[in-house]
């Protein structure tokens, strides 16, 4: 089966740009993640979805950021203005509804805000 | 809720020696366990998990860790170091099947692997 894709696996923007980053999950997992880790600090959760809804997204820093998951498929990251601090690895991850296989990770878009 | 602890955020063993990554963990329900490695400018992967089966686990590449309940532990072993395996290692905690819970990782631990 296909991994976790995520694109692009680079972006380096200036502050006050947009960027919107994109997670396909493997086919049917439900549950989709965003992660990110910043200056080699710890990976921190940002949100989860089930489907196309937001189950949680306490980790999501402020309303900068916009995730969504239209149809239950991929899902966009959105961070705008982006700023310097934002810098960092996000990372997209999905599971089975039961999450008995485990999290599958992306690759992971390394964000560069100058 | 949970949460994660690795005892030593940089490991150093020559090649050849054991490999031993500490993880512990608290959780209010059953919790799945994972370890996953990240190699440079790489993603995550997957070692192992732990999920309610057999509480010895073995993963990819020689690894294997054990769950012990009543240390609340999962730590990561190989028994014999190469150097392909410098990398960072994360251990990582879910709430089991009947829960919604995100997985929370540790802070990390760096492994060298001197020749």
């Amino acid at each position: 089966e296909a991994g976790v894709t995520q694109f692009p696996s680079h972006s380096v923007i200036e502050k006050g740009q947009t960027v919107t980053l994109r997670c396909d999950p493997i086919s049917g997992h439900d549950n989709l993640y965003w992660y990110r880790r910043v200056m080699g600090k710890e990976i921190k959760f940002l949100l989860h979805f089930v489907k196309e809804s937001k189950q949680d997204e306490s980790g999501m820093p402020n309303n900068r950021f916009l995730a969504e998951r239209t149809g239950g498929t991929y899902s966009t990251l959105k961070v705008q203005p982006a700023e310097l601090e934002d810098s960092g690895v996000y990372f997209c991850a999905s599971s089975r509804e039961d999450r008995v296989g485990g999290y599958t990770f992306g690759s992971g878009t390394r964000l560069t805000v100058v | 809720a949970q949460s994660v602890t690795q005892l030593g955020s940089h490991v150093s063993v020559s090649e050849g020696a054991l490999v031993l990554l500490r993880c512990n963990y608290s959780s209010s329900v059953p919790p799945y366990l994972f370890w996953y490695v990240q190699y440079p400018n790489q993603g995550l992967q997957l070692l192992l998990k732990y999920t309610s089966a057999a509480t010895l686990v073995k993963g990819i590449n020689g690894f294997e860790a054990e769950f012990k309940k009543s240390e609340t532990s999962f730590h990561l072993t190989k028994p014999s170091a190469h150097m392909r395996d410098a990398a960072e290692y994360f251990c990582a905690v879910s709430g089991g099947r009947t829960s919604y819970d995100k997985v929370i990782f540790g802070p990390g631990t760096s492994l060298s692997v001197i020749p």
